[in-house]
């Protein structure tokens, strides 16, 4: 059964880059077209933030708020998908999740069917 | 970008009583781009329902979603004490994914 494994650096300064990957287990990311590979982040006691999604054919999707701070991208020999996140402030701390977002052929059915656990990154010099 | 408003923000319910939530979409949002989740605390969301009333594998059937264009709804028929928690839903309508700001159904 497929798994979702982020792994971050839990605390970045001020101004510097946020780099998280996520590492997919039990299953081959390049089986699956119909997967968009997502990362959403969630601010201590607050809502869920969309921040980008990475597909099979190499097509991406960035959340226009974070302002072309964001880059995504995927390497299916490593089974994993990673997030880079610049100029990064207080405002980025938040825990993060690596999410697979479906896209359902069959009923143009879409909706997020596996989250990781999330890691916190936290922002402080 | 589409934003999605949940009311009310917290939902004081007694167990075994029936929760009504809602979400309401800034514009149309196509029914099978509307899927609800379930959040714990420290835990990651859960998918609950997804096509705005298709429950997912393994939800119990007091969880029931309804709606369609911009205004939606999930019901829980009868609260059990591990239905307390924060519920989001969420929208794929357009090029940017956004979530309501969520709802806290807690114990009365």
């Amino acid at each position: 059964q497929m798994q979702l494994h982020e792994s971050g650096p839990g605390l970045v300064k001020p101004s510097e880059t946020l780099s998280l990957t996520c590492n997919v287990s039990g299953d081959s990311m390049r089986r699956y077209t119909t997967y968009y590979w997502s990362i959403i982040r969630q601010p201590p006691g607050r809502g869920l933030e969309w921040v980008a999604y990475v597909h099979f054919s190499g097509s991406t999707n960035y959340n226009p708020s974070l302002n072309s701070r964001v880059t995504i991208s995927m390497d299916t020999s490593k089974n994993q998908f990673s997030m880079k996140l610049t100029s990064v402030t207080a405002a980025d701390t938040a825990v993060y999740y690596c999410a697979r977002a479906v896209s359902q052929l069959r009923g143009d059915f879409w909706y997020i069917s596996l989250w990781g656990r999330g890691t916190l990154v936290t922002v402080s010099s | 970008e589409i934003v999605l408003t949940q009311s009310p923000g917290t939902l004081s319910v007694s167990p075994g009583e029936r929760a009504t939530l809602s979400c309401r979409a800034s514009q149309t949002v196509p029914s099978t781009y509307l899927a609800w989740y379930q959040q714990k605390r420290g835990q990651p969301p859960r998918l609950l329902i997804y096509g705005a009333s298709m429950r997912a594998t393994g939800i119990p059937d007091r969880f029931s979603g309804s709606g369609s264009e911009s205004d939606f709804t999930l019901t829980i028929s009868r609260l059990e004490p591990e239905d307390f928690a924060v519920y989001y839903c969420q929208q794929f309508g357009d090029s940017t994914w956004t979530f309501g700001q969520g709802t806290k159904v807690e114990i009365k």
